[in-house]
């Protein structure tokens, strides 16, 4: 199965802070989803297909990448946006990244 | 709007069964491929189930296969997920979740907690 590596695992932004995390495949994929998901909440999908915005979703927010290496962006931080995020890959069988926690500084 | 709402966890001992569900409302349930997703308490995402809009196919990870059965009642909008053998590695909050086509997920349920343990 495909491993994802999403890097950093903690990142502290200030706000106002653009920042881009990012997530690494062992193995070439087609798309790559990221899922956002705050405390006590279950995950909310926030990028599909790479690069295409969920429906509610902020233009703040956008998603890059292709084969082993894609990123999600927040062009500039708010404090809302704390929370994990988690990419998502269903090329073949379904893995999930191990997450990246955003702190607000 | 989408409501999916999953119930029956709880405290099981290992070995022994339990029979999740989610009820779905605010869409067209039955056209609509599910999968139930677990978060581990270190926050690990395992997908453990899928099933067709029609119940006519269903994928499990080797993890789970032989042990769970995912199944759906299209005329109640419900899902099932119907956990046996149960391991204290199935510990886990357990999400019910809408496809929006085969690659990805776009509604999670809130969760319903599983923990085995004796």
């Amino acid at each position: 199965q495909i491993v994802l590596t999403q890097s950093p695992a903690i990142m502290s932004a200030s706000l106002g802070e653009e920042i881009t995390l990012t997530c690494s495949a062992s193995s070439s994929v087609s798309y790559m989803h990221w899922y956002q998901q705050k405390s006590g909440t279950s995950p909310k999908l926030l990028i599909y297909s790479t690069s295409n915005l969920a429906s509610g979703v902020p233009s703040r927010f956008s998603g890059s990448g292709s084969g082993t290496f894609y990123s999600l962006t927040i062009s500039s931080v708010e404090a809302e946006d704390a929370a994990d995020y988690y990419c998502h890959q269903w090329s073949s069988y379904p893995t999930f990244g191990g997450g990246t926690k955003l702190e607000i500084k | 709007e989408v409501q999916l709402v999953e119930s029956g966890g709880g405290l099981v001992k290992p070995g022994g069964s339990l029979k999740l569900s989610c009820a779905a409302s605010g869409f067209a349930f039955s056209s609509y491929d599910m999968s139930w997703v677990r978060q581990t308490p270190e926050k690990r995402l395992e997908w453990v189930a899928y099933i067709s809009s029609g119940g006519g196919s269903t994928y499990y990870p080797d993890t789970v296969k032989g042990r769970f059965t995912i199944s759906r009642d299209n005329a109640k909008n419900t899902l099932y997920l119907q956990m046996s053998s149960l391991k204290s590695e199935d510990t886990a909050m357990y999400y019910c979740a809408r496809h929006y086509n085969w690659e990805f997920t776009d509604y999670w349920g809130q969760g319903t907690s599983v923990t085995v343990s004796s």
